[in-house]
Parts: C-alpha cells; sequence; structure tokens
C-alpha cells in the first residue's frame, strides 16, 4: 500500500492554458474524490467517482473542469482555459464503500497549481 | 450548508501540556467525521475517524470524541511534543460521500 499519489506536485501556467492532474488511489479503492483548497481555508468538495462511474459534482466544478475515471482506476482533472481564481492546491482520496459504512478517505500530496 | 467552525483558530503551547481542539457543525444529520492534521504545503493525513453511532475514538495521544446532537466534536492531545506542530482540521460527512472541512486549527507546540 503506496498512498494515494498525485502528479504533477506543483503546476504553473500562463492564463488561459489548459492543464491536467492525475490521481493514481489506493489500490483496491473503489471510491475517489477531488477536492480544491485555497490559502487558510479548509478543502472543498469538487467531485467524486465510485468505480468509474462520476456521481456527484459540486457546482464549484464549472464547465471548465472535468474529470474523469477511465476503468475505475486512476483519475484525470482537466481545467481549461485557466483563470488567475484557479489557483489553489488540487486534492485527491480514496476510500473503500462498503455497504453501510461510510469508510475512512485518504488523501494525497496534492497539486499545487499556480496560474499567472 | 453545513457550516464547520473550529476553535480556537490558533493555539501556541509549551511542549508536555495536554491540550482540545473544538469543533462545532450546524447539520447534525452526519454518517461520519474525520479528523485531519495538514503540514504546510502537504496534504491531510487522516488522524481519526468517527462513525455517526459512536461516542468517541482513541489513536495513541489522540482522542476523539462525537456529539452529534449538538453538532460538536472534540480532539483531544495529551503530552503535546513540538511534532504536533501542524494544522488540525475536522471534517463531518453529510452525504455519504463528501466531506465538510472547517478552516482548521493552526497549533504550534514550543520546545
Amino acid at each position: 500500500d503506496t498512498g494515494v499519489s498525485q502528479n504533477p506536485r506543483h503546476k504553473i501556467t500562463k492564463r488561459g492554458q489548459n492543464v491536467t492532474f492525475r490521481c493514481d488511489p489506493i489500490s483496491e479503492h473503489n471510491r475517489l474524490y477531488w477536492y480544491r483548497q485555497t490559502l487558510g481555508q479548509g478543502p472543498e468538495f469538487l467531485t467524486y467517482f465510485q468505480n468509474e462511474a462520476q456521481l456527484e459534482k459540486s457546482r464549484l466544478l464549472s464547465d471548465r473542469f472535468s474529470a474523469e475515471r477511465p476503468k475505475g482506476s486512476f483519475s484525470t482533472l482537466e481545467i481549461q482555459r485557466t483563470e488567475q481564481g484557479d489557483s489553489a492546491m488540487y486534492l485527491c482520496a480514496s476510500s473503500y464503500r462498503v455497504t453501510g459504512l461510510h469508510n475512512e478517505q485518504f488523501f494525497g500530496p496534492g497539486t499545487r497549481l499556480t496560474v499567472l | 450548508k453545513q457550516e464547520v467552525t473550529q476553535i480556537p483558530a490558533a493555539l501556541s503551547v509549551p511542549e508536555g501540556e495536554n491540550l482540545v481542539l473544538n469543533c462545532s457543525f450546524t447539520d447534525s444529520a452526519i454518517y461520519n467525521l474525520q479528523w485531519f492534521r495538514q503540514d504546510p504545503g502537504k496534504g491531510l493525513t487522516s488522524l481519526l475517524l468517527i462513525q455517526s453511532s459512536q461516542r468517541e475514538q482513541t489513536s495513541g495521544r489522540l482522542n476523539a470524541s462525537l456529539d452529534k446532537s449538538s453538532g460538536r466534536s472534540t480532539l483531544y492531545i495529551a503530552a503535546s511534543q513540538p511534532g504536533d506542530s501542524a494544522t488540525y482540521l475536522c471534517a463531518p460527512g453529510n452525504s455519504g460521500y463528501a466531506l465538510n472541512f472547517g478552516k482548521g486549527t493552526s497549533l504550534l507546540v514550543t520546545p
């Protein structure tokens, strides 16, 4: 068990460019979550997957954001036409969902995005 | 919308003290509550998970309690150490998937 991994760890981009982040969950975890954290705030939920199905999206996830989890393994989060307000830490988490039990979420190290 | 408040916002204590971090939330219809620590510029490390049917959980020097009906949780840290310095985040889960976070308590333990 190597934990949740995220790549890249840091990304600097110019306004208007597209960026893509990757998250590899703990193996056999069937749930995967994306959160966003800005300086001085707690993380905010963006979206989650159960296996390959995206089951919920926050209203924070504008049309410029898209997330995928092909084959229920790793996930990608793409931001199109980045804006300076997108600058934040993007955190991925995973958990194993068992019926009737709400399991612990384990977080990755995050990807810090800076939009110039 | 779940609102989570953590008090105090910041705390500085000398090494060896026992301390209590407080978390309150407005919607008591939660499935569970997790406590995390976050070191500067890093991801979150899960400390304790309390299911809604439980009253407390313990791990080493940490003890977390949950009073769901009053919308409160506390994290007790015994015999604090400089390595405990971090931001501590409380996160109740209402939906069965999304966690709702407070702004955290920034803890500094001085030698």
